[in-house]
């Protein structure tokens, strides 16, 4: 596969720390994303990887392209952090090369 | 804003019935694709836009055809259903990379 990531599920105690990792084949991905899924639900944007990494509130995401995977932390995890987490990647040549391609996802369980 | 907009939510189709899933955003988004989603297989495209005119095929094209005649709207056909198409279907839609999907279409095929 393209991009692959554990598919858990991660169990995880309410308010630890949670990483999550995804790795990729194709060296010409130029750019990443996180995405989180609930259960029967569509996929919603958590944040895009720049290449210096991101951060927003309680969620980091770095890229590291000489080994070619890109990581999600979860600080002081919630309940509501419940969910599955899918890594996406675009690059490439051509019209191709704007279209994601998702790894499987890591289900994560944040438990009280 | 609407956002992705996908009709029917549900649908149930008889083997070899075609059917026409509706796909439109209204945010003027050049980019537009479908997936499906199958357990253990994650999301695989079938289609994609780039723009109103020109379409492409994805990772898994065989069975469906897309159009899109313009910006809004990128319908996917199915030309006879078969039981392996039974699936969550996405439509999504981007301007920069970061895709807006649609709440999804559950089809059974029997």
């Amino acid at each position: 596969k393209e991009v692959e990531q554990d598919p858990g599920p991660l169990s995880v105690p309410e308010g630890a720390i949670v990483s999550l990792n995804c790795t990729y084949s194709n060296s010409a991905s130029q750019s990443f994303f996180w995405y989180r899924q609930d259960c029967r639900k569509e996929p919603k944007l958590l944040m895009s990887v720049y290449s210096s990494g991101n951060e927003d509130g309680r969620f980091t995401a770095k890229p590291n392209r000489a080994s070619q995977y890109i990581s999600l932390h979860i600080r002081d995890s919630k309940l509501s952090d419940s969910a599955t987490y899918l890594c996406a990647m675009s690059g490439g040549t051509g019209n191709a090369g704007n279209m994601l391609t998702f790894g499987g996802g890591t289900r994560l369980m944040v438990k009280p | 804003n609407a956002g992705v907009t996908q009709t029917p939510k549900f649908q149930v189709l008889k083997t070899g019935q075609s059917m026409t899933l509706q796909c439109a955003q209204d945010m003027n988004h050049e980019y537009m694709s479908w997936y499906r989603q199958d357990p253990g297989m994650g999301l695989r495209l079938i289609h994609y836009s780039v723009g109103a005119g020109i379409t492409d095929q994805g990772e898994v094209p065989n069975g469906y055809n897309v159009s899109r005649s313009t910006t809004e709207d990128f319908p996917l056909r199915l030309l006879s259903a078969a039981p392996s198409q039974t699936s969550v279907y996405f439509c999504a839609s981007s301007y920069d990379g970061g895709y807006t999907f649609g709440s999804g279409t559950r089809l059974t095929v029997v």
